[in-house]
């Protein structure tokens, strides 16, 4: 898996927008980008992921720079619940019980 | 997504004795899981690939006697901490892959393991 790197914490209002970056500068090509995300005490939850195109879903949107060097999780309308250690993880999409879990960043959402 | 679950969520147990944790697929067939550690304010670490009927693949430095695995079924895998110690208190997680493309990973819901 390419290594990447995260800021360790954030904080964000309640209501706005959490933008959390990652830096993947060493991707390969077949690499996807990953993100999952852990609420204290509980197991890792599958957030979102992409190649090399935008993705958007019910929780989230990827944005991936053309050079996929980088990309940042955004939550559009953070809450409280969103309180979080938020890994961003790079490997190809096969084998994908093997992901390496770097420091992640701590997101605080605050009222 | 998928579901999968663990049991217990949390056990204390003596120093000495031996504790199970199961891990299972609920709503798919797993022919591949995996088990994690997570120690306080740290990551996850991958200690083991667990592989329904055959032995289970650990990762450097994770000891195979002390933690035993068993895939017996598609549904269920076991980790057993056997001979516990203090130091073997931690986060275990579990994940599981299904069986048609292992593209996406599903993880249970952690089970905290304290040793007095």
């Amino acid at each position: 898996d390419a290594k990447t790197t995260q800021p360790p914490s954030m904080d964000c209002a309640e209501g706005r927008a959490a933008n959390l970056p990652c830096n993947h500068s060493t991707i390969s090509g077949n690499e996807y980008v990953y993100w999952y995300r852990q609420i204290h005490s509980q197991g890792p939850q599958y957030i979102i992921h992409g190649l090399k195109n935008n993705e958007t879903n019910e929780m989230a949107s990827l944005i991936i720079t053309e050079d996929r060097k980088s990309s940042t999780l955004i939550l559009p309308h953070a809450t409280l619940r969103d309180t979080a250690v938020y890994y961003c993880i790079v490997r190809v999409n096969t084998n994908a019980g093997k992901s390496t879990f770097g420091d992640g960043t701590t997101l605080t959402v605050k009222p | 997504g998928a579901v999968v679950s663990q049991h217990p969520s949390w056990v204390i147990c003596k120093s000495g004795t031996s504790v199970k944790i199961e891990c299972r697929s609920l709503d798919f067939q797993a022919t591949t899981m995996f088990w994690y550690r997570q120690f306080p304010k740290q990551s996850l670490m991958l200690m083991a690939t667990s592989n329904e009927g055959s032995k289970a693949t650990y990762e450097q430095g994770v000891e195979k006697d002390k933690f035993l695995i068993n895939h017996a079924s598609l549904t269920l895998s076991t980790l057993t901490v056997t001979s516990a110690h203090p130091e073997d208190s931690s986060f275990y997680i579990c994940s599981a892959v299904s069986g048609t493309g292992d593209t996406e990973a599903f993880f249970g819901q952690g089970t905290r393991l304290t040793v007095v």
